[in-house]
């Protein structure tokens, strides 16, 4: 089946520590997100990016890093310089645009907790 | 960068009721995208509004584009307990606006009561 796949679902970081997410897709999608959702803030843009070797910063991209060096993945590293990472991240994935946007598809998600 | 106001946060109805929820841009959309979220799931895709004033039917649900391209609305009718979950829309800002990306809004959640 095609989608995508996040894991771990569930992750516990320590105070200082870098964790990374997982994000695989066999969509055959050019382009892929991340975000981060907190309770009554909807869902927030933390990279993206559009072809192999290259992404841009979302509206919260402080304390975040990622690399595209395939097309199908695209990892998120949560570093130690973002104060609270408690959250559920969300990966997606679409097509390039053309004339407007495409509609985005998601993978089922990591809860990050610190311990 | 650009915001989006959705309304309201939440709504309990009675099943059978009628439900709507209300998307705001201050500025003019490229297209709009609405999901929805189940209790501990992901968002999944409902549909994209391209034209000013458009209205699409999916069912029991209505979704409309106004006609400045600012507001859209979803419009459930009777609801069913399966409607349970998360509604967000997704602003898209067009290539020069904000390129592939899309603005999310805060979502409504709605509870259906039997």
């Amino acid at each position: 089946d095609g989608g995508i796949t996040q894991s771990p679902k569930y992750l516990f970081r320590k105070e200082g520590q870098n964790v990374t997410l997982s994000c695989e897709q066999n969509l055959n999608h050019d382009a892929m997100y991340w975000y981060r959702q907190d309770p009554g803030q909807g869902l927030r843009l933390i990279y993206y990016s559009q072809i192999v070797n290259d992404f841009q910063k979302g509206d919260i991209a402080e304390g975040y890093s990622v690399s595209r060096e395939k097309k199908e993945s695209f990892p998120l590293t949560v570093t130690s310089a973002q104060k609270n990472p408690t959250a559920f991240y969300l990966c997606a994935s679409s097509i390039l645009p053309g004339m407007s946007n495409q509609p985005q598809h998601f993978g089922d998600g990591t809860r990050l907790s610190i311990l | 960068g650009q915001q989006v106001m959705q309304i309201p946060q939440y709504q309990h109805v009675q099943e059978g009721e009628d439900f709507t929820t209300y998307c705001n841009s201050s500025t003019t959309l490229s297209n709009i995208q609405w999901y929805k979220q189940r209790p501990g799931g992901h968002p999944v895709f409902l549909i994209q509004l391209v034209k000013s004033g458009e209205v699409k039917k999916q069912k029991r649900l209505t979704f409309q584009f106004g006609e400045a391209k600012k507001n859209s609305s979803l419009h459930i009718t009777a609801t069913q307990t399966t409607d349970v979950g998360t509604y967000f829309c997704a602003a898209g800002y067009g290539l020069t606006g904000g390129g592939n990306k899309l603005t999310f809004g805060t979502g409504t959640q709605l509870k259906v009561e039997l």
